[in-house]
């Protein structure tokens, strides 16, 4: 069974630009969840999506948004591209939303703003 | 503000048995505690997952006490491929929070 498939692995931006990462999750589950890596902020939960609705949202600005396609595929989106956003951008995917349903992790999106 | 907390760092040798904390004093009702162990460049990988008192499986133990304010992962009998970065995942309130990672370094 494919695990959950994260694209582009890398990309530079410049300042100012927007970016779309795009994630695939294992086969069958519902819920997406984002989050950012950063070595001084650590793993932060953006948003999470189940069935095409946004169910939770982290702490970041409005420039971070994302959806979820009926196929469960998702994709995140930042705009006005700041220095600050440079990070690893994760997306796990799991069964269903929350309590007992295990939550599995891409290999990032390496994200780097110039 | 949530706070979901780790040691910073820990030492061990190879075959020793490691046990890592978190705490996480606002965990929701209904939410479970996963514990992950990510290696440079990679996502987290699941190690293990649990509700209330003690869940094992084959890489790993995972210890809940009755309040669930916190948790602990026990690896026995570590090798030098579980250094790594270990973290916590708790539900708090409507949110997925992360702990700070604890970086485990194991020596020959």
């Amino acid at each position: 069974k494919a695990g959950v498939t994260q694209t582009p692995r890398y990309l530079i931006k410049t300042r100012g630009q927007q970016v779309t990462l795009s994630c695939s999750p294992i086969s069958g589950h519902r819920s997406v969840s984002w989050y950012q890596q950063t070595p001084g902020q650590g793993l932060q939960f953006l948003f999470e999506y189940f069935s095409e609705t946004q169910r939770n949202k982290g702490n970041f600005p409005g420039r971070f948004s994302g959806r979820q396609f009926s196929n469960s595929r998702s994709e995140m989106n930042v705009s006005t591209l700041e220095l600050g956003d440079s990070a690893l951008y994760l997306c796990a995917s799991s069964l269903g939303s929350r309590g007992g349903n295990t939550i599995y992790f891409g290999e990032g999106s390496w994200l780097t703003v110039v | 503000l949530a706070k979901t907390t780790q040691p910073i760092s820990m030492d061990s040798y190879e075959g020793q048995e490691v046990n890592i904390t978190c705490s996480h004093n606002n965990i929701a009702t209904n939410d479970y505690i996963t514990w992950y162990q990510q290696f440079p460049s990679q996502g987290p990988r699941f190690i293990i997952q649990g509700y209330k008192t003690k869940v094992t499986n084959e890489v790993a133990s995972l210890f809940i006490p009755a309040d669930r304010k916190s948790s602990t992962l026990s690896l026995p009998r570590v090798s030098l491929s579980d250094t790594a970065v270990y973290y916590c995942l708790v539900g708090v309130t409507d949110k997925l929070i992360f702990g700070t990672g604890t970086r485990l370094q194991v020596f020959p």
